[in-house]
């Protein structure tokens, strides 16, 4: 079975903290994704990378960034944090490029305060 | 107007009732997803379709092309049915997925 695993359920950050939100996909894949989930708005795409050390804007990304140094971890990193970006942020993971299958983490719901 | 949306937002049922989940999309993908989200957040794929039907047990997936419209169907409802039903549309030629805002499904005993 394809695990992708989050390294924090919930996180509790203060205003202005830098967070770092890991995954970690056991399966060799290509790709992987960061996506936050709001009430109402469903899940946005905030970065994904197809290759390591690669890296491309999703429809949300300001307030972000990522790296993906190795291929199986795969980090969101949020500069200064606001209470803006308090959501439930979700990592996906699929083989190759083109239609696949994302597989997802259980998702880290982060509180901003 | 989003590019993919759900219908209803909400759906509660009685234990063995058959329910129908809807989506309908207005971009060009080349594949449509089905997916559940259990309470806690963790999401599963239930099916990646691009024409007719898939069935997995008790559920079936169907999506026609031409009116770009795909339904999400089970059969002889559970309680741990009970989740929120995602549906998402893969863009053509990227790896990017549009997602609908979701079917909450109670079912109760």
């Amino acid at each position: 079975d394809v695990k992708v695993t989050q390294s924090s359920r919930y996180l509790v950050k203060r205003t202005g903290e830098k967070v770092f939100l890991e995954c970690v996909q056991d399966m060799d894949h290509e790709n992987m994704f960061w996506y936050r989930q709001d009430p109402g708005l469903g899940l946005r795409l905030i970065y994904f990378s197809y290759d390591v050390k690669m890296k491309e804007k999703g429809d949300i990304p300001e307030g972000y960034s990522v790296s993906r140094e190795k291929k199986e971890r795969f980090s969101l990193i949020l500069e200064s944090a606001s209470t803006n970006q308090t959501s439930m942020y979700l990592c996906a993971s699929s083989p190759e490029r083109g239609g696949n299958i994302q597989y997802f983490g259980a998702g880290t719901r982060l509180s901003v305060l | 107007k989003n590019e993919v949306e759900q219908s209803p937002q909400n759906l509660t049922a009685q234990e063995g009732e058959f329910i129908t989940i809807n989506c309908s999309y207005s971009v060009g993908i080349s594949a449509l997803h089905w997916l559940q989200q259990h309470p806690g957040g963790g999401i599963v794929s239930l099916f990646m379709l691009s024409s007719g039907k898939k069935k997995h047990g008790r559920l079936i997936a169907t999506i026609n092309i031409q009116e770009k419209h795909s339904s999400l169907h089970i059969t002889a409802s559970h309680p741990r049915d009970s989740a929120v039903y995602i549906c998402a549309g893969h863009l053509y030629n990227t790896d990017k997925l549009i997602f609908g805002t979701g079917t909450r499904l109670q079912v109760f005993p």
